[in-house]
């Protein structure tokens, strides 16, 4: 399944199949960039991040992939469970921005067992 | 989540009354951070701090003021509550390593203005 973020906020998926939640960026000059996973009645958790001079970064079962030609992020969730189930946020920020962050408006992912 | 921890982590008061939430790390970060988040917005940032007594204004900090007394404590104020300020509102804190701008949060408190 693949949605994006700001103009599909909902994606629903099978357990086991993998997940792509995207997420377009708005300053050319951002430089860091973190997805958040925020279930409910909870805070944002950090899942990853990427710096822009990364194309790839992978981690337990996700993936990020930067795109800064078309300022795009994406995450992939590999064989996706229901505890991924959860509102995803992508994040940017950038050098002298006193390690404030830009956030987008979320994606929430349903796993459908 | 960093120890970090927020109280009350619920409250209901009423239009007028003045409200203060509390945000306390274990860790000595240097960063601190108030959140809302509503609805449709997403997460909104209020008010930041980059050292005891250093603070700044974020993108709706209308309405709020902030203290930092002691590295530890990060003080947000309801001046005068009004209904529009009913929202859940997270404490973060960034880790101050030079190659990343990591922000961990804390649980959340739930505020409802009646």
């Amino acid at each position: 399944g693949e949605s994006v973020g700001l103009h599909l906020p909902t994606l629903s998926v099978q357990e086991g199949d993998n997940s792509i939640i995207n997420c377009a960026y708005s300053n050319s000059a951002s430089d860091y960039f973190i997805w958040y996973k925020q279930e409910s009645g909870k805070g944002p958790q950090f899942i990853i991040d990427i710096r822009s001079n990364m194309d790839k970064r992978q981690g337990q079962r996700v993936t990020v992939l930067l795109n800064k030609t078309v300022k795009h992020l994406s995450l992939q969730i590999a064989a996706t469970q229901p505890g991924d189930s959860a509102v995803y946020f992508c994040a940017e920020t950038n050098a002298g921005n006193n390690r404030k962050l830009i956030w987008g408006l979320g994606t929430s992912l349903a796993v459908n067992p | 989540d960093a120890g970090i921890t927020q109280s009350p982590r619920h409250k209901v008061t009423e239009t007028g009354t003045p409200v203060t939430l509390r945000c306390h790390q274990t860790e000595n970060h240097r960063y601190m951070y108030w959140y809302r988040q509503d609805p449709g917005h997403g997460l909104r940032l209020i008010h930041y701090s980059y050292g005891v007594k250093d603070t700044d204004k974020g993108e709706v900090s209308d309405g709020y003021s902030v203290s930092r007394s002691k590295t530890e404590d990060f003080l947000l104020t309801l001046e005068s509550a009004t209904s529009s300020q009913t929202s859940v509102y997270f404490c973060a804190i960034s880790t101050t390593s030079a190659r990343t701008d990591t922000q961990y949060f804390g649980p959340g408190t739930r505020l409802t203005v009646l």
